[in-house]
């Protein structure tokens, strides 16, 4: 079955500097990956997504990219904010209907 | 994207017991999954939810223990039976709409705090 590996576990930046989370997956099959973000006590929320016939998406100060090649991901933001602190988690699935397989997660911390 | 409910949204438990826990959504949704992420920790795949068959459960996971039922296109049951104090964590359901030409763009109920004593 479908292993996501993601890294780093925790990340701390200065507000305005830029975050880089990355993450890998096994399974070729896998052809949609999209990031959830996290704050405590609140469900995981959808961010960005990519799917696999595109290399590089973007929304704002968030970016996602795709090497389907080395079958890894990441997840770029920008002009960090304090309130881009949370937990990160990137998910691999394909598109025939099954379910997430979610990366370990990574909390990002970003002081003013 | 659509609006999940979770009942109840929180709950203490005695060892042995059993709770079910309820996820309605306000639409029609092709896929519905539940997830369990203990604290600290990533969201952990219990089980997909099908529509007037049975769930189809991940490794590590069983029907007995974990129950599920799903009677329509919009609810969806999932019980935790004969409790451990291992049990407690957040229980999630999931929802994506679309089928086998759609990507899965799931997204999350507020989930269920479970706190086994």
């Amino acid at each position: 079955g479908e292993n996501v590996e993601q890294h780093p576990s925790t990340l701390s930046v200065q507000e305005g500097d830029s975050a880089v989370i990355k993450c890998t997956y096994s399974d070729s099959a896998s052809n949609y990956f999209p990031w959830y973000k996290q704050e405590l006590g609140k469900r995981p929320q959808l961010i960005i997504d990519i799917r696999s016939n595109v290399g590089e998406k973007k929304d704002q100060r968030i970016a996602v990219t795709l090497n389907k090649t080395a079958k890894h991901f990441s997840l770029h933001i920008t002009e960090t904010q304090p309130e881009d602190s949370a937990v990160y988690f990137c998910a691999a699935s394909s598109w025939a209907g099954t379910a997430l397989i979610f990366g370990k997660g990574t909390t990002l911390s970003v002081s003013s | 994207s659509a609006v999940i409910s979770q009942k109840p949204s929180r709950d203490i438990c005695q060892r042995g017991t059993s709770l079910t826990i309820q996820c309605q959504v306000d639409s029609q949704v092709t896929m519905m999954f539940w997830y369990r992420q203990q604290p600290g920790q990533s969201l952990t795949l219990i089980a997909t939810a099908n529509q007037g068959s049975e769930a189809t459960y991940e490794s590590g996971f069983v029907i007995d223990k974990f129950p599920i039922s799903r009677p329509n296109l919009t609810f969806s049951t999932l019980t935790v039976s004969n409790m451990s104090p291992e049990d407690s964590s957040i229980y999630l359901c999931s929802v994506a709409s679309g089928g086998v030409s759609s990507y899965n763009e799931q997204f999350f109920g507020p989930g269920t705090r479970l706190t086994v004593l």
